[in-house]
């Protein structure tokens, strides 16, 4: 059965410090897509990225940045000099080539930034 | 697009009460789901369906029933509601079975006394 966990429950940063989310996913598939998701206090979900199981380079968006390793199964997620704007709830999720669009998320981690 | 969308924002039901939460996408998506979210679980997922005519359970279908009589839509049913239904419900729709980008609608807030 897959399982994706997010260790970290809560995170407080100062503004401009740079903060790592943390996910490891568990899953038999060898073909797999992996997927951050923010909520922000307003309730509705934003999709942040998608990666396929052949894809292990890292990604870069501006200040966001993921990092995937397979030989941990970790798909780790950056913040570089964060806002209070990034103050959300994050999402890892995992959803398997033959699981038809369904997604295994994580417990989220709640990211609090402060001025 | 409107994209997804779903009804009502916010409900109160008392137990034993059964009602309809509604989910439309106008983007032709075949594949839609039912997930709820509570406190310090994440999201898990209740019902699926990869097309019109077919459904098919997730992790926690119990107490609940779905249809898909068209693309467009997919309500979730409560049958009998339970305090333990209470959580946010939020309907996803994706493009194909490629697992490309869940679209979620904007949640229904059930609260049930």
């Amino acid at each position: 059965a897959q399982k994706v966990t997010q260790a970290q429950t809560e995170i407080s940063v100062v503004e401009k410090e740079d903060v790592t989310l943390d996910c490891v996913y568990e899953t038999r598939d060898t073909t797999y897509y992996l997927f951050w998701y923010k909520q922000p206090p307003s309730g509705e979900l934003v999709f942040l990225i998608r990666r396929n199981s052949f894809d292990e380079q890292n990604e870069i968006s501006g200040r966001y940045s993921w990092n995937f390793q397979k030989s941990t199964s970790s798909f780790n997620f950056t913040i570089t000099a964060s806002q209070v704007v990034d103050s959300a709830v994050y999402f890892c999720a995992l959803s398997e080539a033959s699981g038809y669009s369904t997604l295994t998320f994580g417990k989220g981690t709640m990211l609090l930034v402060s001025p | 697009n409107a994209g997804v969308t779903q009804t009502p924002k916010f409900q109160v039901l008392k137990t034993g009460q059964s009602m309809t939460l509604q989910c439309a996408q106008d983007m032709n998506h075949e594949y839609m789901s039912w997930y709820r979210q509570d406190p310090g679980m994440g999201l898990r997922l209740i019902h699926y369906s990869v097309g019109a005519g077919i459904t098919d359970q997730g992790e926690v279908p119990n107490g609940y029933n779905v249809s898909r009589s068209t693309t467009e839509d997919f309500p979730l049913r409560l049958l009998s509601a339970a305090p333990s239904q209470t959580s946010v419900y939020f309907c996803a729709s994706s493009l194909s079975l490629d697992s490309y980008e869940q679209y979620f609608g904007p949640g229904t807030r059930l609260t049930v006394t």
